[in-house]
């Protein structure tokens, strides 16, 4: 079965400084992987999206994610972090039957 | 281009009564997904419509239910609520089936 696991259950950095979020995948094939945000009581908002096209998948705001089939990785990074920042992300797989299955997330913390 | 849209935003309910939310897609989009996300298990996939036929279904009691109708919209309903049903739930929508989901704000729902 496809999986993703999220690394960390809370990330906290300073405004300015860059943002790493870990996401690891198990999968028998290539998959399709994407990061989603959701703003405090919000929908969830697409950030980017993995399709086998290109490893390092740039997407909304200044995020970027590379996909590291060696080591079933799709870690997402921004340069430098802005208070809007502060949000739980999703890091999610396409499984089967076109189902979605999410990390546990990450709660993203931005200091003044 | 609009996005997905839910109606009621929220809602509030007591143990044993039923309800029915509504989800309505992006223009042109032909598959609905409907998701449940809550603090102790996350977000749960609970089914997929695409044509008006349910394509998948996640591993919820016969108590979810759905449809689709020809114009895309889609209901989710659920009957004798329990505490634990408290909950967001969020739609998605994608062009096709696999394609790229696109999310509502979501209904809070909440059961007394």
């Amino acid at each position: 079965a496809q999986s993703v696991t999220q690394l960390d259950s809370h990330v906290s950095v300073s405004e300015g400084t860059p943002v790493l979020l870990r996401c690891n995948y198990s999968s028998s094939y290539s998959p399709s992987l994407f990061w989603y945000v959701q703003h405090p009581n919000k929908g969830l908002q697409l950030l980017l999206k993995y399709t086998s096209a290109a490893t390092l998948v740039k997407g909304i705001n200044g995020f970027e994610a590379e996909f590291k089939k060696s080591e079933t990785s799709f870690h997402l990074t921004k340069p430098s972090a802005h208070m809007s920042d502060a949000a739980e992300y999703f890091c999610v797989v396409s499984v089967a039957d076109y189902k979605l299955s999410f990390g546990a997330g990450t709660t993203v913390t931005v200091r003044a | 281009k609009a996005g997905v849209t839910q109606t009621p935003r929220y809602l509030i309910k007591t143990r044993g009564q039923q309800v029915t939310l509504s989800c309505s897609p992006i223009s042109g989009h032909r598959s609905v997904s409907w998701y449940q996300q809550t603090p102790g298990q996350g977000l749960q996939f609970l089914f997929e419509y695409f044509s008006e036929t349910q394509r998948n279904k996640g591993n919820f009691p016969g108590r979810f239910s759905g449809r689709q109708f020809s114009n895309s919209r889609s209901e989710m309903n659920v009957s004798t609520l329990e505490l634990g049903d408290s909950a967001l739930y969020l739609c998605a929508s994608s062009l096709m089936e696999g394609d790229t989901q696109y999310f509502g704000p979501g209904t809070r729902l909440t059961v007394l």
